[in-house]
């Protein structure tokens, strides 16, 4: 199956803005933009945060935002607080009807 | 509000076959959602198995299609998961989600499970 590959781990201050990039190698990263992102606490299941690249469920907070360029998809926190420490998942098709998460990346709040 | 949840045993023993179901509630199994497994080993990302609609299709990852297979039962209102030959590999959590397809474009899952922990040991 295609990869998508994170950067293991990235960190900020409280109120700062970080970005998690998300690579990978099929359209609907590089030319449709379906990627999603999940939001994971310790022993809780993932949490959606963004779908199809930019949306946001309801109930999610505008201080995450995802965006796209070429093959790399981005997830944007701004405002970083406390409880945003956790780990992020990418997610989108890997062609066929088959599907593939990222390798995830841990957030550190300093 | 749609609400999932697993059950099954939480040990086996290698070679044996894993059978889990996920329990649905707030909607119908017949309802226009496909349903899917995702399980997670221990400290590694998600690693998405398959999906199944009520009527019977279902897609799976390749990686495991020859020892999966997944079903609903709409008398029940529940889904399963079947995972033959297990090993020490396929010790991980898994969960259940409900995502909607529509003209060859699938949502990502949003509703899930709480996870049940699935241990492979002899």
């Amino acid at each position: 199956q295609s990869a998508l590959t994170q950067p293991a781990s990235v960190s900020g201050s409280p109120g700062q803005s970080i970005t998690i990039s998300c690579t990978g190698t099929t359209s609907s990263v590089g030319t449709y933009n379906l990627v999603s992102w999940y939001q994971q606490h310790p022993g809780k299941a993932p949490k959606l945060l963004i779908y199809e690249g930019s949306k946001r469920p309801s109930g999610i907070s505008a201080r995450f935002s995802g965006s796209k360029s070429g093959y790399t998809a981005s997830l944007t926190i701004s405002g970083l607080q406390a409880d945003d420490e956790a780990t992020y998942f990418c997610y989108s098709s890997a062609g066929g009807n088959t599907y593939v998460f990222g390798t995830g990346t841990k957030v550190t709040v300093l | 509000q749609l609400e999932l949840q697993e059950s099954g045993p939480g040990l086996l023993r290698p070679s044996e076959t894993l059978s889990l179901t996920c329990s649905v509630s707030g909607d119908s199994v017949g309802s226009n959602y496909f349903w899917d497994w995702i399980r997670q080993a221990p400290g590694q990302a998600p690693e998405w198995i398959g999906k199944v609609y009520y009527i019977g299709r279902t897609y799976y990852n390749p990686s495991l299609q020859s020892r999966v297979t997944m079903s609903v039962d709409m008398s029940k209102n529940q889904f399963s998961l079947t995972l033959r030959s297990v090993t020490a590999a396929d010790t991980a959590v898994y969960f259940c989600a409900s995502t909607r397809c529509n003209a060859g474009y699938c949502s990502p899952p949003e509703h899930w499970g709480p996870g049940t922990l699935v241990t492979v040991s002899s």
